[in-house]
């Protein structure tokens, strides 16, 4: 069954950087885009962008271009969102999700990023 | 960017109603939509995919119907369950987004 599962927690101050995993299993990794979707506390989602895993292109929601970098390993099946400069306004629940065109629709269970001094 | 209207943001109503949410596009994104329920705590779940397609094991009382710019999510008769926030996502062009969002409470 594909499962996608995410790295824990983090507590970062500003300025900071933070560096999310996403692992999958249960399918061919690189035959999938994969997507990372942000929540703020008690706000709504946010499309951040979208990585290729067979070519490691990726774009980004212009809102982040130049913080935010999605890479993969495709060794381990496993894609990478990093954000940089965080602030406090970055703090929120970061999910990672398959495809969002696809048919399938799989989630990984989100990573809780805090933002704090 | 495309936008994507959301409404209403928010709505009350009773077991066995029937509600509908409406997602307006500000150009036309063919069916490329999805529609997704999200409760407390947890990741989104699709609902609705290619604007009218049921995602499998959703119940039949969820619909959606459009196409182009103007999209509807029905819901034939509310179960408890689905008090929950819900959401369109377009996916036609980058950046894909999201509407605002519709919390269902309880009347």
């Amino acid at each position: 069954q594909v499962q996608l599962v995410q790295s824990g927690a983090e507590v970062k101050k500003p300025g900071a950087s933070v560096k999310v995993s996403c692992k999958a299993s249960g399918y061919t990794f690189t035959s999938y885009y994969m997507h990372w979707v942000r929540q703020a506390p008690g706000q709504g989602l946010e499309w951040m962008g979208i990585i290729n895993p067979s070519s490691g292109s990726a774009y980004y929601a212009r809102k982040f271009q130049g913080r935010v970098t999605m890479t993969r390993d495709t060794s381990t099946s496993t894609v990478y969102m990093g954000l940089s400069s965080l602030r406090s306004e970055d703090t929120a629940i970061y999910y990672c999700a398959r495809d969002l065109a696809a048919v399938g629709d799989y989630w990984g269970q989100g990573t809780l990023v805090t933002v704090s001094s | 960017d495309i936008q994507m209207t959301q409404s209403p943001s928010s709505l009350s109503a009773s077991v066995g109603d029937r509600v509908t949410i409406t997602c307006r596009a500000s150009e036309g994104i063919r069916n490329d939509l999805g529609w997704y329920q999200q409760k407390p705590g947890k990741a989104p779940k699709r609902l609705i995919y290619a604007a009218s397609s049921l995602q499998s094991g959703v119940p039949s009382r969820f619909s959606g119907s459009g196409s182009g710019t103007e999209f509807t999510l029905t819901i034939s008769s509310l179960q408890p369950e689905d008090f929950a926030t819900y959401y369109c996502l377009q996916h036609n062009t980058y950046p894909q987004t999201f509407g605002q969002g519709t919390k269902l409470e309880i009347k």
